[in-house]
């Protein structure tokens, strides 16, 4: 089975710091993405990697960054966190889907709480 | 861009009555398409996807979807709810490059009348 776990299930931190969330896969797939889920509003994409190093914005990339360094790993990265970005932080991997291996894969979720 | 609007965000049926969650997708070519189910305080599992093999996709739990190109529709039905089907119901969108994002819609709360 396909595993991809987020370091943390609750994160609370205060206003303006800087916050690192980490998600790793096991299943070597190429592509990596970072969401987060609000009441009303689903799952929005922050950022999208197709492969190390190489990252694309998606719907609502303001206020962070991300790294991926290494296959596996996907960082995202509040530059500083505001209250505004209090929310659930979704990552997820998925294959390039080759043979029907079209879906993506989730973590179980960070709840961030800024204060 | 490829988009998927969920129609209604809060639908509410009787044990035993169909379940019908509406999905309509906005792609320029016909895109892979998915159901995903969230219990709660769970996280996100599939529950059916479309890859063009064949328009009726059945899943887990009972669940089906019908791809139509001409409505540029995936809704998601089955035909007698169960209790255990509460839950958030999201329809989620893919295109056939390799290094396709994937675009979810603002989800469906489905709710069982005893």
């Amino acid at each position: 089975d396909v595993k991809v776990t987020q370091s943390s299930r609750y994160l609370v931190k205060r206003t303006g710091e800087k916050v690192f969330l980490e998600c790793v896969q096991d299943m070597d797939h190429e592509n990596m993405f970072w969401y987060r889920q609000d009441p009303g509003l689903g799952l929005r994409l922050i950022y999208f990697s197709y492969d190390v190093k190489m990252k694309e914005k998606g719907d609502i990339p303001e206020g962070y960054s991300v790294s991926r360094e290494k296959k596996e790993r996907f960082s995202l990265i509040l530059e500083s966190a505001s209250t505004n970005q209090t929310s659930m932080y979704l990552c997820a991997s998925s294959s390039t889907g080759g043979s029907g291996k079209t879906e993506a894969f989730f973590g179980q979720g960070t709840r961030l709480t800024v204060v | 861009a490829q988009s998927v609007t969920q129609l209604g965000s809060h639908v509410s049926v009787s044990e035993g009555a169909l379940v019908l969650l509406r999905c309509n997708y906005s792609s320029s070519v016909p895109p892979y398409l998915f159901w995903y189910v969230q219990y709660p305080n769970q996280g996100l599992q599939l529950l059916l996807k479309y890859t063009s093999a064949a328009t009726l996709v059945k899943g887990i739990n009972g669940f089906e979807a019908e791809f139509k190109k001409s409505e540029t529709s995936f809704h998601l039905t089955k035909p007698s709810a169960h209790m255990s089907d509460a839950a958030e119901y999201f329809c989620a969108v893919r295109g056939y490059s390799s290094a396709s994002k994937i675009i979810f819609g603002s989800g469906t709360r489905l709710s069982i009348r005893p």
